[in-house]
């Protein structure tokens, strides 16, 4: 499979805890992006890797938050003293440098439950 | 970006074709309609993209009327497994990130 690949699917936490998440990209995507989309809406941009850089950063991303992409390819996102209002889905996604308008590859996320 | 605006729900019968409306009266000049859909539980799946010319492919067609203030996605024989929330979403060629509204929920009945 040479999807976006999220790990894990699933991830319990008790409130306080640190969690994080991987992806992996599509090979060769340069482009990287986090979105959280919690029940019933739509997906909400985090933040967005061009190669190792992060370019931008979404209001959402609190200082609680961080994302890393070291070397380019995979990518973390950290959360770190987690509250129950951080129960989502964590989607990553990632697009090819080969046209300015390549469209976003979506994983199937990391659904989140604080407790 | 400019905001789009769908139908909060729509029904189809299995077999027929599933017209998806999006109005975006606000689109500018260098901004791209995304097509996107969602299936429970999963990410969103890109279905199709355009900026003033009609497109297809083996999923979908997107018309794109002459003023460019509204699309339709249309699936041509739709099947249950259609059944997801569907997002129009417009971009500006260039950007990075796409922004994503409510969406339509589509259920294809049998």
């Amino acid at each position: 499979d040479t999807g976006v690949s999220q790990n894990p699917r699933h991830k319990i936490t008790k409130r306080g805890q640190n969690v994080t998440f991987r992806c992996d990209p599509i090979s060769e995507h340069n482009r990287l992006y986090w979105y959280r989309q919690t029940l019933g809406q739509g997906p909400e941009f985090l933040t967005y890797f061009q190669n190792e850089a992060q370019l931008e950063k979404s209001r959402l991303l609190s200082d609680r938050f961080s994302a890393e992409r070291p070397k380019g390819s995979f990518s973390t996102l950290e959360i770190q003293r987690t509250e129950q209002g951080d129960s989502a889905m964590y989607l990553c996604a990632s697009s090819s440098r080969d046209s300015y308008n390549s469209p976003l590859h979506f994983g199937n996320g990391t659904r989140l439950t604080v407790t | 970006d400019a905001k789009t605006t769908q139908p909060p729900s729509m029904d189809c019968a299995e077999g027929r074709a599933a017209n998806l409306p999006c109005n975006h009266s606000t689109i500018s000049g260098n901004e791209y309609v995304y097509w996107y859909r969602q299936i429970h539980s999963q990410g969103p799946q890109y279905i199709i993209h355009g900026l003033k010319n009609n497109e297809t492919n083996e999923m979908a067609s997107l018309i794109i009327t002459e003023d460019r203030k509204s699309s339709t996605l249309i699936l041509p024989h739709a099947t249950l497994r259609d059944t997801a929330v569907y997002y129009c979403i417009v971009r500006v060629g260039g950007a990075q990130k796409l922004v994503f509204g409510q969406g339509t929920r589509l259920t294809i009945n049998p």
